[in-house]
């Protein structure tokens, strides 16, 4: 099992929908991550918050939308989706930022998109 | 740019047999890490080598890291069924890069009993 609890595990939304993935970590991690995996392909690096601060967006469609309540917690808002944004989303933590220290990653939520 | 690239993209082999999967990456590194995928799951860390390092084990797992070709390999001995998983390699790149972690394409490896 893994340190990183994210849901929903699955969530199918029209492209009209607001939705919202959480991700939660107790192991005092202070950066944390959302990554996007499409099949066979390595997930791709969306935002990265480090001390609760937004510290990098890979240049992310703004109907994504990252929260970072506190340091236990990750939240991605999601807003009039496409098709296209169906993929498995990642969120990790680690004890400072990327490249640094390992991630530790959640199980994912499966996004499909209709 | 991509950093990290891996072969083989698939490796098939039979339980009790070895694997070994490789990186190449492009600029500079402070580190390279491996993950394990399994089907429909997050990445496991597996291990973590310096750019000081040359080899570092682990269990079964041996990483050997070669910064003049800037390469990587990962060995996986004594195969078992459970190792069947996506295994990437993940680099750190120019610091001036914000320390991105920037994942390989990925080697599929299928563990046959």
């Amino acid at each position: 099992d893994t340190e990183v609890t994210q849901t929903p595990k699955h969530l199918v939304m029209g492209m009209t929908n607001k939705k919202s993935l959480k991700c939660e970590q107790h192991m005092g991690h202070r950066a944390m991550y959302w990554y996007k995996q499409k099949a066979k392909k390595p997930p791709e690096l969306m935002f990265v918050y480090s001390y609760e601060k937004l510290s990098i967006n890979e240049s992310v469609p703004s109907r994504f939308s990252p929260e970072c309540p506190n340091s236990s917690l990750l939240n991605l808002h999601l807003h009039a989706l496409q098709p296209e944004d169906s993929a498995l989303y990642l969120c990790a933590s680690s004890r400072s930022r990327e490249g640094i220290s390992p991630l530790h990653f959640g199980n994912g939520t499966r996004l499909t998109v209709t | 740019s991509q950093q990290g690239e891996e072969d083989p993209q698939a490796l098939s082999i039979q339980e009790g047999e070895n694997a070994t999967m490789n990186c190449s990456y492009k600029t500079s590194i402070n580190n390279l890490q491996w993950y394990r995928q399994n089907s429909g799951r997050g990445l496991v860390h597996l291990i973590l080598i310096r750019s000081n390092e040359r080899e570092k084990h682990s269990g079964r797992l041996r990483v050997t890291l070669d910064t003049s070709k800037k390469s990587s390999s990962l060995l996986i001995t004594a195969s078992r069924a459970a190792d069947t998983a996506s295994y990437f390699c993940a680099t750190d790149g120019d610091y001036n890069q914000g320390g991105k972690l920037i994942f390989g394409q990925g080697t599929e490896l299928s563990v046959k009993p």
